[in-house]
C-alpha cells in the first residue's frame, strides 16, 4: 500500500458543475501528477506540479486546473463538467519528477467521477 | 512521439500456468524506460517491473520478468506460476519527457487478465 491518498473516492456531478479532487502525496515526495483514466482505457497525463508550480501539461483544456500546496498535497479542479469527464482520476507522487531510473512513481486509488 | 500498443484486450489463463502479456512500443529516443503496472479493481496502479533501454539483461522481479527485444521494440511481461490474485488489468507504459526531463508516463490500453481456478 502506498502513502498516496485521494478524496473523495466516488462522486456524482451533473453537466456544467465544478469539481475539486484532492491528493496527499507520499511522505517526502515533492512532485504530483494527475491522470485521467476513462473506462476501458489507459491513464492519460493531465498535468504535473513540482514545488507548487505546473511543470508540464497534457492535451487537456484550460477548464482542467490544479494547485499544489506547500506540504506538496494537490488539488485537481474541473470546471463546466462534460459527460466525457466521467473517469477515474489518478494522482501519482514522486520525488523530483522521477528523473531517475525505476518506478519511483506511486499512485493513489483514484477518485471515480460520474457526470450525469 | 512515444506510443505503447497492447493488442490483447483480455486473456484467460489457468491457475499455475505461465502467461505472457504483449507490448510493443515506438520511440525515436535512444534512451527510454519501460514499465509494467498492475491495476486491480480497487483502481490503484501498482508498479511491477522496469526495463531501461540500455540494460544488458532482461528485468526480473520475483514471478515477473520482462522479455525485452529491443530490435523488435517489444517488452512483453511474463508471469510465471500464475495465481488467482494476478487477475487484474495490466498496463505497459513508457517514460516521456517534460521539459527535457523524464517526467510523465504514457500508458497502453491495457490487458485484462483472468486467472481461472
Amino acid at each position: 500500500e502506498t502513502g498516496v491518498t485521494q478524496s473523495p473516492t466516488h462522486l456524482i456531478k451533473t453537466r456544467g458543475q465544478q469539481v475539486t479532487l484532492r491528493c496527499s502525496s507520499q511522505s517526502g515526495h515533492n512532485t504530483v501528477s494527475w491522470y485521467q483514466q476513462a473506462l476501458g482505457q489507459g491513464p492519460q497525463f493531465i498535468f504535473q506540479y513540482y514545488r507548487e508550480e505546473e511543470n508540464g501539461r497534457g492535451n487537456f483544456p484550460p477548464r482542467f486546473s490544479g494547485l499544489q500546496f506547500p506540504n506538496y498535497s494537490s488539488e485537481l479542479n474541473v470546471n463546466a463538467l462534460e459527460l466525457d469527464d466521467s473517469a477515474l482520476y489518478l494522482c501519482a507522487s514522486s520525488l523530483a519528477g522521477f528523473s531517475g531510473a525505476t518506478g519511483e512513481l506511486f499512485f493513489g486509488e483514484g477518485s471515480r467521477l460520474t457526470v450525469l | 512521439a512515444q506510443k505503447i500498443t497492447q493488442t490483447q484486450p483480455g486473456m484467460f489463463v489457468q491457475e499455475k500456468e505461465a502467461v505472457t502479456l504483449d507490448c510493443t512500443y515506438d520511440t525515436s529516443d535512444p534512451s527510454y524506460g519501460l514499465f509494467w503496472y498492475k491495476q486491480p479493481s480497487s483502481g490503484e496502479m501498482i508498479f511491477l517491473i522496469y526495463q531501461g533501454s540500455y540494460d544488458q539483461q532482461n528485468a526480473t522481479e520475483g514471478r515477473y520478468s520482462l522479455n525485452f527485444q529491443k530490435a523488435r521494440k517489444s517488452a512483453n511481461l511474463v508471469i510465471s506460476a500464475s495465481q488467482l490474485g494476478d487477475s487484474a488489468m495490466y498496463f505497459c507504459a513508457m517514460r516521456d519527457k517534460i521539459k527535457d526531463r523524464d517526467d510523465k508516463i504514457i500508458f497502453g490500453k491495457g490487458t485484462r487478465l483472468h486467472i481461472l481456478p
